[in-house]
């Protein structure tokens, strides 16, 4: 297993086009997680899955935004309308529920910058 | 939400040298992860510690839950350990908090 996989690394796009991206996770990890993060701050909590069920989303998701999980086994997260602040590196992590040691592993991220 | 509080916020220090960064959260943990962001942005995950102490190479960590904070201890840097230190707790109950909360992070730069 070469950990997880993010698609693409690097995006441009211009204001109100839609863009998506996609993870695929370590393949036996059950958790998925999307993280937003930008310049100078720590990660910030988007969404996860445990299998193909979305369990939980941040109020930082709006509606322009939607993932998904189909089949518990890749992810992709869509962004519709973009807006200049939605610039950011976009990770994704995935975990194993259900061993003692449940520790994230990271993506190297897709870096969006909306021009 | 769980806060999570990261001090110091910038740590300067020549190789060799040995650092201790502190990671203070608001609310009880059921876990608590370390990572390192390197200059090129990858997140590596160093230690998931929600409780005790544990080791690995020249890096330890310590978390004191009924205190309320963790600690990493980097001894002997080198320049490769530069980049930018996340505490990361969740707290329970797990079946609806289980992801990670990140605090703003301790920007380490080790000088040759």
């Amino acid at each position: 297993d070469t950990g997880v996989s993010q698609d693409p690394r690097h995006k441009i796009t211009k204001r109100g086009q839609n863009v998506t991206f996609r993870c695929d996770p370590i393949s036996e990890h059950n958790r998925l997680y999307w993280y937003r993060q930008t310049l100078g701050q720590g990660p910030e909590f988007l969404t996860y899955f445990q299998n193909e069920a979305q369990l939980e989303k941040s109020r930082l998701l709006s509606d322009r935004f939607s993932a998904e999980r189909p089949k518990g086994s890749f992810s992709t997260l869509e962004i519709q309308r973009t807006e200049q602040g939605d610039s950011a590196m976009y990770l994704c992590a995935s975990s194993f529920l259900g061993t003692a040691n449940y520790g994230y592993t990271f993506g190297s991220g897709t870096r969006l910058t909306v021009v | 939400g769980i806060q999570v509080e990261q001090s110091p916020p910038d740590l300067i220090l020549q190789e060799g040298a040995n650092s201790t960064l502190r990671c203070n959260f608001s609310d009880s943990v059921n876990n608590l992860q370390w990572f390192h962001q390197n200059p090129w942005g990858q997140l590596i995950n160093l230690f998931y510690i929600p409780s005790g102490t544990k080791q690995n190479g020249r890096l330890s960590a310590t978390t004191v839950a009924t205190e309320r904070y963790s600690l990493l201890y980097i001894s002997s840097s080198q320049t490769t350990d530069s980049g930018v230190y996340f505490c990361a707790p969740s707290n329970p109950p797990e079946s609806s908090a289980s992801k990670i909360i990140f605090g703003s992070g301790t920007r380490l730069s080790i000088r040759p």
